[in-house]
């Protein structure tokens, strides 16, 4: 299956710093990636839909201010947390959409674990 | 409005025994439908995904679901569970309107020796 990757896979910081999250499709190309939050023992929470060489569509109660998203290319898609502070913490998780003889699939990255202190 | 229900919030299931995981979904239309697993600190891995056609899909694992339309389920079935199995399970669905997802609270499965 399709592959998508993230990195860091944990990050720690400081309150008040800005957390850079990469996802990339490694062996497919992705015109929408999407981007996901968990909070522990809670399911997954879109937060925005990130589509290559335009803007994010951001869901209701997220702050584009604040989650910033940038889709450079058809591989990479980045999550940017600005002046994270603890509330952010939590398990960020994106996913790319890849076209097969079924449908469209969307195949995950393995999330990236942000502990703001 | 739409939504993905997953009743049981968690199950436990002796090492051996058959498995069933509910999912059930409210949508006007027939949403493409999805399962993943995840494990403790994990990704999401596709377990399968129903799109049309014959409504008993088989996935990975040993796994397998049944879409039954008049019930708006897609529940998800193994004959019989090994103790790896123990995870996070998420029922998705697609409606195929900008491919959001949507997707239920998840069921925790625990497998006991």
């Amino acid at each position: 299956g399709a592959v998508v990757s993230q990195h860091p896979s944990r990050v720690i910081c400081k309150s008040g710093t800005s957390v850079k999250i990469e996802c990339r499709s490694l062996d497919f190309q992705a015109t929408t990636m999407f981007w996901y939050r968990q909070f522990p023992k809670q399911s997954l929470m879109l937060m925005a839909t990130s589509n290559e060489g335009s803007k994010a569509t951001y869901e209701q109660g997220v702050e584009k201010d604040k989650f910033l998203i940038n889709h450079a290319s058809l591989t990479l898609s980045t999550l940017t947390v600005t002046s994270a502070h603890p509330e952010d913490s939590s398990f960020y998780i994106c996913s790319a959409n890849t076209r097969g003889a079924g449908g469209e699939t969307q195949y995950f990255g393995p999330g990236t674990r942000l502990l703001v202190l | 409005a739409q939504s993905v229900t997953q009743p049981d919030i968690h199950i436990t299931v002796s090492e051996g025994a058959s498995l069933e995981l509910r999912c059930n979904y409210s949508y006007g239309a027939t949403p493409y439908l999805f399962w993943y697993v995840q494990s403790p600190g994990q990704g999401l891995q596709l377990l399968l995904k129903y799109f049309s056609g014959d409504t008993l899909v088989q996935g990975i694992k040993g796994f397998e679901a049944e879409f039954k339309r008049s019930q708006s389920s897609f529940n998800l079935r193994k004959p019989s569970v090994h103790w790896s199995d123990a995870a996070e399970y998420f029922c998705a669905v697609d409606l195929n309107t900008g491919n959001q997802f949507y997707f239920g609270t998840g069921t925790s499965l625990t497998v006991i020796p």
